[in-house]
C-alpha cells in the first residue's frame, strides 16, 4: 500500500459526459501528479500540482483540468468523454516537487461507451 | 529527457539473479536514471535511482557503468512476486527539474517457479 488513495476504483460513463477522479496523497506530501495509462499510448504523464499550485503540464488534453486543494487532495476532471479516454487514471504523489520517490496509487479505471 | 531502450521482455527462474539492461547512450551529466516497476494491476512503484555510482537498496541493485550510457537493475533473486514491467527513466534532477517521469514501453519480466 503507497499510501495514496484514489477513488473511484472503476468509471463507466457514456460519451460526451463529464467525470471527476479523486487523489488523496500520502501524509505530509506535497506534490501531486496526474498520468494516463492506456493500452496504445502507454504511461504518459498529465500534470502535476505542488503545494495547490499547477507545477508542470505534459499531454493533457483541453477537456481535461485538475486542482489541488487546500488540505491537499486533488481532482482531475474530464469532460465531453470521448470513447478514447477509457484508460488507467494513475494519480502520484512525493514530499515535493523534485523528490526522486513519486508513490502511485492503484489507479481509476475510466470505461466510456 | 534522454531516451532509454530496454528488451521487450525477458524471463527467469525464481530465485536466481536477474540482470535487467538499459541503455541510454544520450544521457547527459545532470540525468539521474530511474528504475521504477509495475505489477499487473497496480500502480507504478519506484524501485531505485542513480546518478554515477552503484547503489543498493532493500528492493536491488542498480549497476551504473563507467561512461553512463548504460545501466543494469539486478534483482538478486527473482520471486515470483517480481513479475512485472519494469522501467528505466532518465531525469533532469538538477536545478529546474519538474518532478514529472516519462515512462517508455519498459521491459515485461516473467518469473517461472
Amino acid at each position: 500500500d503507497s499510501g495514496v488513495t484514489q477513488t473511484p476504483k472503476h468509471l463507466i460513463t457514456a460519451t460526451g459526459q463529464r467525470v471527476t477522479l479523486r487523489c488523496s496523497p500520502r501524509s505530509g506530501d506535497l506534490s501531486v501528479y496526474w498520468y494516463q495509462q492506456s493500452l496504445d499510448q502507454g504511461l504518459q504523464f498529465l500534470i502535476q500540482y505542488y503545494n495547490g499550485e499547477e507545477r508542470a503540464k505534459g499531454n493533457i488534453l483541453e477537456r481535461f483540468s485538475a486542482q489541488q486543494f487546500p488540505d491537499l487532495h486533488s481532482e482531475l476532471n474530464l469532460s465531453s468523454l470521448e470513447l478514447g479516454d477509457s484508460a488507467l487514471y494513475f494519480c502520484a504523489s512525493s514530499v515535493d516537487g523534485e523528490a526522486y520517490e513519486q508513490y502511485f496509487g492503484p489507479g481509476t479505471r475510466l470505461t466510456v461507451t | 529527457d534522454a531516451k532509454t531502450t530496454q528488451p521487450n521482455s525477458m524471463e527467469s527462474n525464481e530465485e536466481e539473479p536477474v540482470h535487467l539492461p538499459c541503455n541510454h547512450s544520450t544521457i547527459s551529466g545532470t540525468d539521474y536514471i530511474h528504475w521504477y516497476r509495475q505489477l499487473p494491476s497496480q500502480g507504478p512503484e519506484y524501485v531505485i535511482h542513480g546518478l554515477t555510482s552503484n547503489v543498493n537498496n532493500r528492493m536491488a541493485s542498480l549497476a551504473i557503468a563507467e561512461d553512463r550510457k548504460s545501466s543494469t537493475l539486478i534483482l538478486h533473486r527473482a520471486t515470483l512476486r517480481d513479475a512485472a514491467v519494469y522501467y528505466c527513466i532518465l531525469r533532469d534532477d538538477y536545478g529546474g527539474s519538474q518532478g514529472n517521469l516519462i515512462f517508455g514501453k519498459g521491459t515485461k519480466l516473467s518469473v517461472k517457479p
